[in-house]
């Protein structure tokens, strides 16, 4: 496998179900990022790691809930979705230490129904 | 509010012709501007970048142009093929003053149409 992998591609759950997506990146990269978008949208920004550190939470609600196990995996749990939380789900990962001028490498994404 | 603007949601170009698509923003802390395109079941991709320091990049068929006293700019793609159809995505970031990661802010993407 290279660059940035998620899993699963496609995803439909209940609004009662607990569920989480995973991403995975081959690219020894140290900052890996959530995004979301909605249909017609823009991509917004959900959560930053660096490091394995949080260091970006974009006013999430709490139902969505990242974790960063070691720098090449990030995790997005979910538990009591609404409908509206339906949108792709796009992982990236960066090197790290350039700051803005760090490219993002973006994983497929994880296209999340909620019933 | 929006902070990256695509104005343009389709933009139809003839194969050989030029391909513009523009980008407006409003955040005076971006200085650092990016272009990805994104095929269908597919993830963005990074295609061209521009920092404020400089009006103009280009690599190959690609070039970007910054009008910082606008807040605007634009991508070329000449000439054009049927292989560049695809939904492009303008992004700008804050200078990040010492962070160790970057924090995009995207636009709405325009998508591009490249006819035979």
């Amino acid at each position: 496998e290279t660059g940035v992998t998620q899993t699963p591609r496609h995803l439909v759950m209940g609004m009662t179900n607990k569920k989480s997506l995973k991403c995975e990146q081959h690219l020894g990269h140290n900052a890996m990022y959530w995004y979301k978008q909605s249909a017609k949208k823009p991509l917004e920004l959900m959560f930053v790691y660096s490091l394995e550190e949080r260091v970006e939470n974009n006013s999430v609600p709490s139902r969505f809930s990242p974790e960063c196990p070691n720098s090449s995996h990030l995790f997005l749990h979910l538990h009591t979705l609404q409908p509206e939380d339906s949108a792709l789900y796009l992982c990236a990962s960066s090197r790290g230490g350039r700051g803005g001028s760090d490219e993002q490498f973006f994983g497929p994404g994880t296209r999340l129904t909620v019933l | 509010d929006q902070q990256v603007k695509q104005n343009s949601p389709s933009l139809s170009v003839q194969e050989g012709r030029i391909s513009i698509l523009n980008c407006d923003y409003t955040n005076s802390m971006f200085d650092y501007f990016l272009w990805y395109k994104k095929y269908p079941a597919e993830g963005p991709t990074f295609l061209i970048s521009i920092s404020s320091i400089k009006d103009k990049n280009e690599d190959g068929r690609f070039t970007v142009f910054l009008n910082k006293s606008a807040k605007h700019l634009s991508l070329h793609i000449v000439p054009s093929q049927p292989g560049d159809s695809a939904v492009y995505f303008c992004a700008a970031s804050p200078n990040a003053g010492g962070t160790s990661y970057g924090k995009l802010t995207f636009g709405q993407g325009t998508i591009l149409t490249v006819h035979p």
